[in-house]
């Protein structure tokens, strides 16, 4: 129930085009959803997230949607970049006392 | 400037010997925390620590043990290397409770490997 399943493992997309990474959780209890980016030798960053209360997180490129009845919630990020290209992971938690619950994460390459 | 550093960058040690990693943070953050990472693989916790002098073991059993004796500095050490121990580590720290958004602040990581 504390497992947060994440897909493609692996994703390959032209430069332009809509990267799509999605992930879905069992614990209804779980009230924040972020995803983070993480390039080749350093550690991931906070990249964008959202709490269950709104479907959709926009931020330049990157968009969060979330489906709270199927208990998924997928990052989109438009016009994809060659400079997008890294590893996302998207995670999960249950207010600030709890850890962070990770997906296993998606490598992005973007080809130019 | 607030941040988080990881010493050594890099460490290839033979096996059997005691390391030390440090993991230092200027944010003023209560909650540390280790994980064990192959490069662009899953993050696995291994220990975190709420504040000083408490420490709890994560998801992934290791052989390693921490410290919390202050605030900004939460070493791991490694009393015995074997080469299953080849891996990256990564450093993180957190606000405390009360409302926060759980963001997690990352070192740039230890590239150990044991011969």
């Amino acid at each position: 129930q504390q497992q947060v399943k994440q897909s493609p493992q692996s994703l390959i997309v032209q430069k332009g085009g809509i990267s799509i990474i999605n992930c879905a959780y069992e614990n209804t209890a779980f009230d924040y959803f972020p995803w983070y980016q993480q390039f080749p030798g350093k550690g991931p960053a906070l990249l964008i997230a959202i709490r269950p209360d709104v479907s959709e997180k926009k931020e330049g490129r990157f968009t969060i949607s979330f489906n709270k009845s199927a208990k998924q919630f997928s990052l989109h990020i438009m016009d994809s970049q060659p400079g997008d290209s890294a590893t996302y992971f998207c995670a999960a938690s249950q207010g600030s006392n709890y850890q962070l619950i990770w997906g296993a994460g998606t490598k992005l390459i973007i080809k130019p | 400037e607030a941040d988080i550093y990881q010493t050594p960058r890099y460490l290839v040690i033979g096996t059997g010997k005691k390391i030390t990693l440090e993991c230092s943070q200027t944010m003023g953050h209560d909650k540390m925390y280790w994980y064990q990472q192959d490069p662009g693989m899953e993050l696995h916790l291994i220990h975190y620590s709420y504040g000083v002098n408490s420490t709890e073991k994560g998801d992934l059993s290791s052989e390693s043990t921490v410290s919390r004796i202050r605030t900004e500095h939460f070493p791991l050490t490694l009393e015995s290397a074997r080469p299953s121990h080849t891996s990256q580590y990564l450093c993180a720290s957190s606000e405390s409770a009360g409302g926060g958004n759980n963001e997690q602040f990352f070192g740039p990581g230890t590239r150990l490997t044991v011969l």
